[in-house]
Protein backbone atom coordinates (compact mmCIF):
# COMPACT_ATOMS: atom_id res chain seq x y z
CA UNK A 1 0.00 0.00 0.00
CA UNK A 2 2.69 2.34 0.52
CA UNK A 3 3.72 4.30 -2.74
CA UNK A 4 7.29 4.58 -3.39
CA UNK A 5 9.31 7.71 -3.81
CA UNK A 6 12.75 8.71 -6.29
CA UNK A 7 15.07 9.46 -5.96
CA UNK A 8 15.48 8.64 -2.25
CA UNK A 9 18.05 11.30 -1.78
CA UNK A 10 19.22 13.93 -3.68
CA UNK A 11 21.99 16.88 -2.92
CA UNK A 12 21.45 20.64 -4.95
CA UNK A 13 23.15 23.58 -4.42
CA UNK A 14 21.24 26.75 -3.82
CA UNK A 15 19.31 27.93 -6.95
CA UNK A 16 19.16 24.47 -8.33
CA UNK A 17 16.20 22.68 -9.53
CA UNK A 18 14.51 19.20 -8.38
CA UNK A 19 12.12 16.55 -9.03
CA UNK A 20 10.60 14.32 -6.25
CA UNK A 21 8.39 11.62 -7.88
CA UNK A 22 5.58 9.61 -6.35
CA UNK A 23 4.19 6.31 -7.63
CA UNK A 24 1.25 4.15 -6.33
CA UNK A 25 0.34 0.68 -6.80
CA UNK A 26 -3.11 1.30 -6.33
CA UNK A 27 -5.57 4.07 -7.79
CA UNK A 28 -5.81 7.08 -5.69
CA UNK A 29 -8.05 9.84 -4.76
CA UNK A 30 -5.98 12.42 -3.96
CA UNK A 31 -2.21 12.90 -3.47
CA UNK A 32 -0.73 15.20 -0.25
CA UNK A 33 2.72 16.76 -0.02
CA UNK A 34 4.13 17.24 3.23
CA UNK A 35 8.36 18.22 4.12
CA UNK A 36 9.66 17.16 7.61
CA UNK A 37 12.59 18.93 9.02
CA UNK A 38 14.81 16.54 11.23
CA UNK A 39 12.96 16.03 14.60
CA UNK A 40 9.99 17.56 13.72
CA UNK A 41 6.69 16.85 12.66
CA UNK A 42 5.72 17.06 8.70
CA UNK A 43 4.12 19.94 7.84
CA UNK A 44 1.61 20.09 5.05
CA UNK A 45 2.73 21.44 1.41
CA UNK A 46 -0.27 20.90 -0.26
CA UNK A 47 -2.73 19.02 -1.70
CA UNK A 48 -3.70 17.75 -5.57
CA UNK A 49 -7.17 15.74 -5.97
CA UNK A 50 -8.11 14.26 -9.36
CA UNK A 51 -8.42 15.50 -12.64
CA UNK A 52 -4.63 15.94 -12.99
CA UNK A 53 -4.65 19.68 -11.54
CA UNK A 54 -1.14 21.05 -10.69
CA UNK A 55 -0.41 23.28 -7.92
CA UNK A 56 2.03 25.78 -6.57
CA UNK A 57 3.05 26.92 -3.63
CA UNK A 58 5.81 29.75 -3.98
CA UNK A 59 8.60 28.46 -6.33
CA UNK A 60 7.11 24.44 -5.20
CA UNK A 61 4.59 23.12 -7.77
CA UNK A 62 3.19 19.33 -7.86
CA UNK A 63 1.48 17.76 -10.46
CA UNK A 64 -0.91 14.52 -10.30
CA UNK A 65 -1.55 12.08 -13.08
CA UNK A 66 -4.24 10.12 -11.74
CA UNK A 67 -4.46 7.48 -14.56
CA UNK A 68 -0.26 6.75 -13.67
CA UNK A 69 -1.08 6.67 -10.10
CA UNK A 70 1.54 9.40 -10.00
CA UNK A 71 2.73 12.90 -8.86
CA UNK A 72 5.73 14.57 -9.14
CA UNK A 73 6.63 17.76 -6.69
CA UNK A 74 9.16 20.65 -8.75
CA UNK A 75 11.15 22.45 -6.75
CA UNK A 76 12.85 25.55 -8.23
CA UNK A 77 15.80 27.48 -7.77
CA UNK A 78 16.20 25.79 -4.23
CA UNK A 79 17.17 27.74 -1.39
CA UNK A 80 18.58 26.26 1.92
CA UNK A 81 15.34 26.18 3.81
CA UNK A 82 14.19 23.57 1.08
CA UNK A 83 16.25 21.01 2.98
CA UNK A 84 14.45 17.95 4.54
CA UNK A 85 12.74 15.06 3.54
CA UNK A 86 9.84 15.19 1.51
CA UNK A 87 6.97 12.50 2.03
CA UNK A 88 3.69 11.97 -0.09
CA UNK A 89 0.78 11.13 1.35
CA UNK A 90 -1.86 9.07 -0.72
CA UNK A 91 -5.55 8.05 -0.35
CA UNK A 92 -6.63 5.09 -1.85
CA UNK A 93 -10.29 5.28 0.29
CA UNK A 94 -11.85 6.58 3.26
CA UNK A 95 -9.61 7.71 5.40
CA UNK A 96 -6.51 5.31 4.65
CA UNK A 97 -3.62 7.97 4.14
CA UNK A 98 -0.61 6.02 2.98
CA UNK A 99 2.45 8.02 3.22
CA UNK A 100 5.25 7.31 0.74
CA UNK A 101 9.62 5.74 1.15
CA UNK A 102 10.70 10.06 1.69
CA UNK A 103 13.55 11.81 -0.19
CA UNK A 104 16.22 13.37 1.85
CA UNK A 105 16.61 16.68 0.43
CA UNK A 106 19.69 18.55 1.16
CA UNK A 107 20.48 21.81 -0.11
CA UNK A 108 24.09 23.37 0.15
CA UNK A 109 25.28 26.97 -0.23
CA UNK B 1 -4.42 27.29 20.12
CA UNK B 2 -5.81 24.06 17.95
CA UNK B 3 -3.53 21.27 17.55
CA UNK B 4 -2.55 17.52 18.03
CA UNK B 5 -0.41 16.85 21.40
CA UNK B 6 1.56 13.63 21.53
CA UNK B 7 2.55 12.65 24.73
CA UNK B 8 5.42 11.75 25.67
CA UNK B 9 8.02 12.95 23.46
CA UNK B 10 10.86 10.19 24.90
CA UNK B 11 9.40 7.09 26.42
CA UNK B 12 11.99 4.50 27.24
CA UNK B 13 10.15 0.92 27.89
CA UNK B 14 11.91 -2.71 29.24
CA UNK B 15 11.25 -5.44 27.06
CA UNK B 16 8.82 -7.50 27.55
CA UNK B 17 5.74 -4.12 28.85
CA UNK B 18 3.49 -2.73 27.17
CA UNK B 19 3.33 0.72 26.90
CA UNK B 20 0.90 3.59 25.30
CA UNK B 21 1.49 6.59 23.50
CA UNK B 22 -1.10 9.69 24.32
CA UNK B 23 -2.70 10.93 21.25
CA UNK B 24 -5.12 14.26 21.53
CA UNK B 25 -6.05 16.92 19.50
CA UNK B 26 -8.73 19.86 19.42
CA UNK B 27 -9.55 20.45 16.20
CA UNK B 28 -12.42 18.80 16.44
CA UNK B 29 -11.38 16.22 13.51
CA UNK B 30 -12.64 13.34 13.22
CA UNK B 31 -10.29 10.91 11.26
CA UNK B 32 -6.88 10.26 13.49
CA UNK B 33 -3.94 8.10 12.47
CA UNK B 34 -0.63 6.62 13.75
CA UNK B 35 2.38 5.82 11.94
CA UNK B 36 5.69 4.65 12.81
CA UNK B 37 8.71 5.91 11.09
CA UNK B 38 12.11 4.15 11.01
CA UNK B 39 15.13 5.17 8.74
CA UNK B 40 14.57 4.94 5.12
CA UNK B 41 11.53 3.68 5.46
CA UNK B 42 8.83 6.47 5.47
CA UNK B 43 6.06 6.73 7.40
CA UNK B 44 3.99 3.29 7.88
CA UNK B 45 0.57 2.86 8.53
CA UNK B 46 -0.58 1.38 12.09
CA UNK B 47 -4.10 2.12 12.69
CA UNK B 48 -6.68 4.41 11.54
CA UNK B 49 -9.88 5.54 12.80
CA UNK B 50 -12.49 7.54 11.45
CA UNK B 51 -15.47 7.81 13.47
CA UNK B 52 -15.48 7.16 17.86
CA UNK B 53 -15.66 3.96 18.73
CA UNK B 54 -14.38 2.81 14.89
CA UNK B 55 -10.78 2.03 13.65
CA UNK B 56 -8.86 -0.17 11.40
CA UNK B 57 -5.32 -1.99 10.44
CA UNK B 58 -2.97 -0.79 8.20
CA UNK B 59 -0.05 -1.82 7.04
CA UNK B 60 1.70 -2.86 10.58
CA UNK B 61 -0.97 -3.25 12.90
CA UNK B 62 0.51 -6.74 14.79
CA UNK B 63 1.66 -6.55 18.01
CA UNK B 64 -0.11 -2.81 18.44
CA UNK B 65 -3.58 -1.85 19.81
CA UNK B 66 -5.89 1.23 19.78
CA UNK B 67 -8.71 2.73 21.24
CA UNK B 68 -11.17 5.44 20.26
CA UNK B 69 -13.57 6.20 23.03
CA UNK B 70 -13.61 10.12 22.29
CA UNK B 71 -13.14 11.96 19.37
CA UNK B 72 -10.38 13.93 20.73
CA UNK B 73 -8.19 11.09 21.81
CA UNK B 74 -6.73 8.34 19.87
CA UNK B 75 -4.23 6.51 22.24
CA UNK B 76 -1.42 3.91 20.72
CA UNK B 77 -0.68 0.52 22.98
CA UNK B 78 2.93 -0.77 22.05
CA UNK B 79 2.74 -4.72 22.86
CA UNK B 80 5.01 -7.23 24.36
CA UNK B 81 3.60 -8.59 20.68
CA UNK B 82 5.80 -5.73 18.87
CA UNK B 83 9.01 -7.52 17.73
CA UNK B 84 10.66 -4.61 17.14
CA UNK B 85 9.02 -1.44 18.73
CA UNK B 86 12.17 0.89 19.04
CA UNK B 87 10.97 3.73 16.49
CA UNK B 88 9.22 6.86 16.13
CA UNK B 89 5.82 7.27 16.37
CA UNK B 90 3.94 10.11 14.84
CA UNK B 91 -0.01 10.52 15.46
CA UNK B 92 -2.10 12.57 12.66
CA UNK B 93 -5.82 13.76 12.51
CA UNK B 94 -7.82 15.39 9.28
CA UNK B 95 -11.33 15.80 8.69
CA UNK B 96 -12.72 14.02 5.73
CA UNK B 97 -10.62 13.27 3.53
CA UNK B 98 -12.42 13.55 0.42
CA UNK B 99 -13.05 17.26 0.65
CA UNK B 100 -10.70 19.33 -0.89
CA UNK B 101 -8.62 21.51 1.05
CA UNK B 102 -8.14 18.71 3.68
CA UNK B 103 -4.22 18.01 5.33
CA UNK B 104 -3.14 16.14 7.53
CA UNK B 105 -2.26 17.60 10.90
CA UNK B 106 0.88 15.64 12.89
CA UNK B 107 1.91 15.86 16.34
CA UNK B 108 5.41 15.92 17.52
CA UNK B 109 5.88 12.94 17.60
CA UNK B 110 7.25 10.15 20.61
CA UNK B 111 10.47 8.27 20.18
CA UNK B 112 9.73 5.00 21.91
CA UNK B 113 13.20 3.26 23.16
CA UNK B 114 13.60 -0.79 24.29
CA UNK B 115 16.16 -1.19 26.59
Amino acid sequence: QQPVQSPQAVILREGEDAVINCSSSKALYSVHWYRQKHGEAPVFLMILLKGGEQKGHDKISASFNEKKQQSSLYLTASQLSYSGTYFCGTEIGPPQFYFGTGTSLTVIP
Amino acid sequence: DGGITQSPKYLFRKEGQNVTLSCEQNLNHDAMYWYRQDPGQGLRLIYYSQIVNDFQKGDIAEGYSVSREKKESFPLTVTSAQKNPTAFYLCASSTNPRTANTEAFFGQGTRLTVV
